[in-house]
């Protein structure tokens, strides 16, 4: 149990366009979604906290305008990278949260998605 | 959340017992340690917690000391899959609570 996907796995882009990455959690509803963003050889940095139904936070220093997160239903967050850079490129990872898993109370986190903007 | 101290770097032999260390000296008494790894371009993996006593899964154990200082993760035979980078996070039991992840231990087990 337990299981976040996300999609897609690796994307290349053109600097200057959208990119849509999404996160859905299988077998859970997941009220609040995490996602983070990975330099390589740097720990995970988290960048926004989704909650279903209302606006993310973003943490201090991530443009809100830049990186748009959509939580519509319980199973699916969206975050769109705007108007992407070459500095964009990154390891995208979200998490989402089982809500009933309370003794645990711990995050299951997607396999990535790799952004490359040339 | 307060804040771990962890080695950047270790080496286990494969089919010997891996103990990692992590010490967090200003743990509250409401906050709990976690441990997380991840494997090369994965997303992290949940391994363990635990609050005071000591903790054993199919994955690990996970032993506090009786401060709370300081905690040793242990991977009771350590395989080749097992390479990857081990966090240590503690934090408070909260809706919507965040992780912080640190630079955790790049353990390489060698044949």
């Amino acid at each position: 149990g337990a299981v976040v996907s996300q999609h897609p796995s690796r994307v290349i882009c053109k600097s200057g366009t959208s990119v849509k990455i999404e996160c859905r959690s299988l077998d859970f509803q997941a009220t609040t979604m995490f996602w983070y963003r990975q330099f390589p050889k740097q720990s995970l940095m988290l960048m926004a906290t989704s909650n279903e139904g209302s606006k993310a936070t973003y943490e201090q220093g991530v443009e809100k305008d830049k990186f748009l997160i959509n939580h519509a239903s319980l199973t699916l967050s969206t975050l769109t990278v705007t108007s992407a850079h070459p500095e964009d490129s990154s390891f995208y990872i979200c998490s989402a949260r089982d809500p009933t898993r309370l003794a645990i109370d711990t995050q299951y986190f997607g396999p990535g998605t790799r952004l490359t903007v040339l | 959340d307060a804040k771990t101290t962890q080695p950047p770097s270790m080496d286990c032999a494969e089919g010997r017992a891996a103990n990692l260390p992590c010490n967090h000296s200003t743990i509250s008494g409401n906050e709990y340690v976690y441990w997380y790894r991840q494997i090369h371009s994965q997303g992290p993996q949940y391994i363990i917690h635990g609050l005071k006593n000591n903790e054993t899964n199919e994955m690990a154990s996970l032993i506090i000391t009786e401060d709370r200082k300081s905690s040793t993760l242990i991977l009771p035979h350590a395989t080749l899959r097992d390479t990857a980078v081990y966090y240590c996070i503690v934090r408070v039991h909260a809706a919507g609570n965040k992780l912080t992840f640190g630079g955790g231990t790049r353990v390489l087990v060698k044949p």
